[in-house]
């Protein structure tokens, strides 16, 4: 079945430390694919976006995310986390197929240990 | 910046009773969403609207919810008979084009007791 993929439901970082968020998805073709952010009680806001081009994406916040055909994943990275990142982060694709309807996965919460 | 607006925040209702949240799409956008989320779970896609009639729906979306652009600018959620499953956050959201970048809201709360 076509589905996107986040394994880690909960991940906990240190301030100053790196992050990589897993995200995989099963589509046919390759999907267009986002990276949002759900800090508590609001709404999604993109961090990044991959359409074609360039493998590895540059977002705001300083993330980056890289595209891997091989691995069908979209891997969400930063490299010193600060307090303020802690929120949901939820990979995103919209399959080929359907073009106009984004799926989201079941995201990932971020927690910063001081 | 343009944004996506969505009222009212938050709606508290009795189960059975009908519900309309509504949400003002960025402009120029031609495609229109409504997700879900409801407390602790993912983000789930209800409808897309495009040209004035629903583009796609999911398996949520039954005869109890209907999707309406009233007028040039708002795009409404009616939910006619609420249940205690209703309860969710609401998202609207809305994109340019196919395949574009989906602005979302800052969603409504429901909750129906």
């Amino acid at each position: 079945a076509q589905s996107v993929t986040q394994p880690d439901i909960h991940i906990t970082v240190s301030e100053g430390a790196s992050l990589e968020l897993r995200c995989n998805y099963s589509y046919g073709a390759t999907p267009y694919l986002f990276w949002y952010v759900q800090s508590p009680g609001q709404g999604l806001q993109l961090l990044l976006k991959y359409f074609s081009g360039d493998t590895l994406v540059q977002g705001i916040k300083g993330f980056e995310a890289e595209f891997k055909r091989s691995q069908s994943s979209f891997n969400l990275r930063k490299p010193s986390v600060h307090w303020s990142d802690a929120a949901e982060y939820f990979c995103a694709v919209v399959p080929y197929s359907s073009a106009s309807t984004i799926i989201f996965g079941s995201g990932t919460r971020l927690s910063i240990r001081p | 910046e343009p944004e996506v607006t969505q009222t009212p925040s938050h709606q508290v209702t009795q189960m059975g009773q009908e519900v309309i949240l509504r949400c003002v799409p960025i402009s120029n956008h031609l495609y229109f969403y409504w997700y879900r989320q409801i407390l602790g779970q993912k983000v789930e896609f209800l409808v897309s609207f495009y040209n004035n009639e629903i583009s796609e729906k999911s398996e949520i979306f039954d005869d109890q919810f209907s999707v309406e652009r009233p007028d040039g600018s708002n795009f409404t959620l009616k939910i006619r008979s609420t249940k205690l499953e209703d309860s969710a956050m609401y998202f609207c959201a809305s994109s340019e084009g196919v395949g574009g970048e989906l602005f979302f809201g800052e969603g409504s709360r429901l909750t129906v007791l």
